[in-house]
């Protein structure tokens, strides 16, 4: 069981949006400690998505775009496209477990 | 560009050992603390351990402390993660990956990763 929760599975068709959720507690993202989110294709390292709970890399489109709040932070994609359809994970750091946790990871599937 | 090379993956026998090396280039290896992720057959991603960019100060997941240690070689651009006494659960891809700050923040550049397989 992760450390910061996240749904197995979220779906949505071509052009719509949909939201993933990471869910920490007072240790981790409670405490402060910033959400970085990766997004990993099939047979394929991660990738930097979002940092610092809501800034995108460059190269990173802005249909991308993060939230935190409280114990908990959000990844949303709108405009949905076919390549979107990857693994996405959250990040951050736990002072109780004195190390980096992901969450367990959400698998988009574009309809 | 940054460029991230894992090497030294392979079938090791449980209790075995292994040395994985991260050859690093397009960046000042030196200023970069780095870590190691690894993912198992089907399975999320799990922090293993990190290290600053000195070398002076490291951090382990607690399932790989006192089994794994994480080195860095600044002269040769390559960090380095040992891993002995190993078990079937250790079996996955290791990725070595760069802090995007000097020492802390997320990871911006990942390797392409190294299997680890565990078996009898």
């Amino acid at each position: 069981q992760s450390v910061l929760t996240q749904p197995p599975s979220v779906s949505g068709a071509p052009g719509q949006r949909v939201t993933i959720s990471c869910t920490g507690s007072s240790s981790n993202i409670g405490s402060g400690y910033d959400v970085h989110w990766y997004q990993q294709l099939p047979e394929t390292a991660p990738k930097l998505l979002i940092f610092d709970n809501s800034n995108r890399p460059s190269g990173v489109p802005d249909r991308f775009s993060g939230s935190k709040s409280g114990t908990s932070a959000s990844l949303a994609i709108t405009g949905l496209q076919a390549e979107d359809e990857a693994d996405y994970y959250c990040q951050s750091y736990d002072s109780s477990l004195r190390g980096w946790m992901f969450g367990g990871g959400t698998k988009l599937t574009v309809l | 560009e940054v460029q991230l090379v894992e090497s030294g993956g392979g079938l090791v026998q449980p209790g075995g050992s292994l040395r994985l090396s991260c050859a690093a280039s397009g960046f000042t290896f030196s200023s970069y603390g780095m870590s190691w992720v690894r993912q198992a057959p089907g399975k999320g991603l799990e922090w293993v351990s990190l290290i600053s960019s000195s070398g002076g100060s490291t951090s382990y997941a607690d399932s790989m402390k006192g089994r794994f240690i994480i080195s860095r070689d600044n002269s040769k651009n390559t960090l380095y993660l040992h891993v002995n006494s190993l078990r079937a659960e250790d079996t996955a891809v290791y990725y070595c990956a760069k802090y995007y700050y000097d020492n802390s923040g997320p990871f911006d550049s990942w390797g392409q990763g190294t299997l680890v397989t565990v078996s009898s």
